[in-house]
């Protein structure tokens, strides 16, 4: 398997902008979590999904962000319009539901800087 | 507020010692816990867990200790490598009771010097 994939991989926009952030899980995984790294709050679970519903969007910081999951394999954070404090690396991750108390396993991430 | 806490931001070690990493975590439901490593430009990846049944789990160089009357767990790597360098998590979870969704700690930033 090709692990989580998550694109791009680095975005830069300018404020007011839509941005979109895609992330494709693991074959076979039941959870999908969408993560924020930031410095003063380390990595921020910001919504996550269980069989494609969203389960907990308690983290979304505003209404600015939204999340999606039309099908067990894709899904995307979108953040309209876009400000420079969104500025981050934001993550997807995604686990088993067969093993739920093992690990997540994260992509890469996507750098988004707002200008 | 901050479930689960790392105090320390950095932290550099010589090459051949020890490392201890610590983590704080206040729900007293947590029963799972994990630590994670993050190269830069790179997702964090899985290094080692235990369960709150346990009070210590070793994978090679990778110890983590799990002190549940302090709420406290300590990562030890014995020894340090220079390729041990990293940004290191510290995780917890509930399991059911809070949805299988784990809490990261601030992180640590490792420096293994040569």
């Amino acid at each position: 398997d090709a692990g989580v994939i998550q694109s791009p991989r680095h975005e830069v926009t300018e404020m007011g902008q839509e941005v979109t952030l895609r992330c494709k899980p693991i074959s076979g995984h039941d959870y999908l979590f969408w993560y924020r790294q930031t410095m003063m709050r380390g990595l921020e679970l910001l919504i996550y999904f269980n069989n494609n519903v969203p389960i907990d969007d308690s983290g979304m910081p505003e209404d600015r962000f939204s999340a999606k999951m039309p099908n067990a394999s894709f899904s995307t954070l979108k953040i309209q319009p876009s400000e420079p404090r969104d500025s981050a690396v934001y993550f997807c991750a995604s686990r088993s539901r067969f093993k739920s108390d093992t690990e997540a396993f994260f992509g890469q991430g996507t750098r988004l800087t707002v200008v | 507020d901050q479930q689960v806490k790392q105090n320390s931001p950095s932290l550099s070690v010589q090459e051949g010692r020890i490392s201890i990493l610590n983590c704080d975590y206040t729900n007293s439901m947590f029963d799972y816990f994990l630590w994670y490593k993050k190269y830069p430009a790179e997702g964090p990846t899985f290094l080692i867990s235990i369960s709150s049944i346990k009070d210590k789990n070793e994978d090679g160089r990778f110890t983590v200790f799990l002190n549940k009357s302090a709420k406290h767990l300590s990562l030890h790597i014995v020894p340090s490598q220079p390729g041990d360098s990293a940004v290191y998590f510290c995780a917890a979870s509930a399991g059911p009771n809070t949805g299988n969704q784990f809490y990261f700690g601030t992180g640590t930033s490792l420096t293994v010097i040569p």
